[in-house]
């Protein structure tokens, strides 16, 4: 099964500052991945599809981009409300997997 | 507008069943897939698997085959996940979510359940 590894873990960061998440897939899948912000006690929710296309509704700070098997989301002024756990996640017609998450705090 | 509104929370005892529903609003689950996500305190999110309701044919994560069950019901416009033989490590709050429309190329979950915290104790 593809296995998707997030970097960093955990990272720390300031309002206004642009931040970048990586998302690492064991082989290639395309642009077949999405990202979702968490926050405590919440469901998560869909800000990136396809890679790079955002999701109605979602803020233009967010970005994303890569194919294959590198993918990066990035924030480019962090607000409060930014502050959150993401996952990317890959999903096609047989199987599904997760990111382990990266959890951004404030600094 | 999708709305997914999940059963209430649950309390087992190792080896039983849990059946968690999950009824839908402003999408019919006769055309759309439901994934089944889960997370456990203070972990990240697990897929269990779906249902591809156009073909009413469920898709197991490996780890989940022996023992998750995922059904719709068209009539009530409702999902359904049951997970048997309970364990501790079972504890978790059990999302559904909508998949993308099955006449797009992407694949993503944009309509989520508020979740079901199930706890095995």
């Amino acid at each position: 099964d593809i296995q998707l590894t997030q970097s960093p873990s955990f990272l720390s960061a300031s309002v206004g500052d642009r931040v970048t998440i990586t998302c690492r897939a064991s082989q290639g899948i395309r642009s077949n991945l999405a990202w979702y912000q968490q926050s405590p006690g919440r469901a998560p929710n869909l800000l990136i599809y396809g890679a790079s296309t955002l999701q109605s509704g979602v803020p233009s700070r967010f970005s994303g981009s890569g194919a294959g098997t590198e993918f990066t989301l990035t924030i480019s002024s962090l607000q409060p409300e930014d502050f959150a756990t993401y996952y990317c996640q890959h999903l096609n017609d047989d199987f599904g997997t997760f990111g382990q998450g990266t959890r951004l705090e404030i600094e | 507008q999708v709305q997914l509104v999940q059963s209430g929370a649950e309390v087992k005892k190792p080896g039983s069943l849990v059946k968690v529903s999950c009824k839908a609003s402003g999408v019919s689950l006769s055309r759309h897939t439901v994934s089944w996500v889960r997370q456990a305190p203070g972990q990240g999110l697990e897929w269990m698997g779906r249902i591809i309701s156009l073909f009413g044919i469920p898709n197991y994560a490996q780890k989940f085959q022996d023992r998750v069950k995922i059904k719709t019901d068209e009539s009530t416009n409702t999902a359904y996940m049951e997970l048997s033989s309970l364990r501790s490590d079972d504890t978790a709050v059990y999302y559904c979510a909508i998949e993308a429309p099955p006449d797009e190329v992407d694949y993503y979950l944009h309509g989520w359940g508020q979740g079901t915290l199930v706890t095995v104790s």
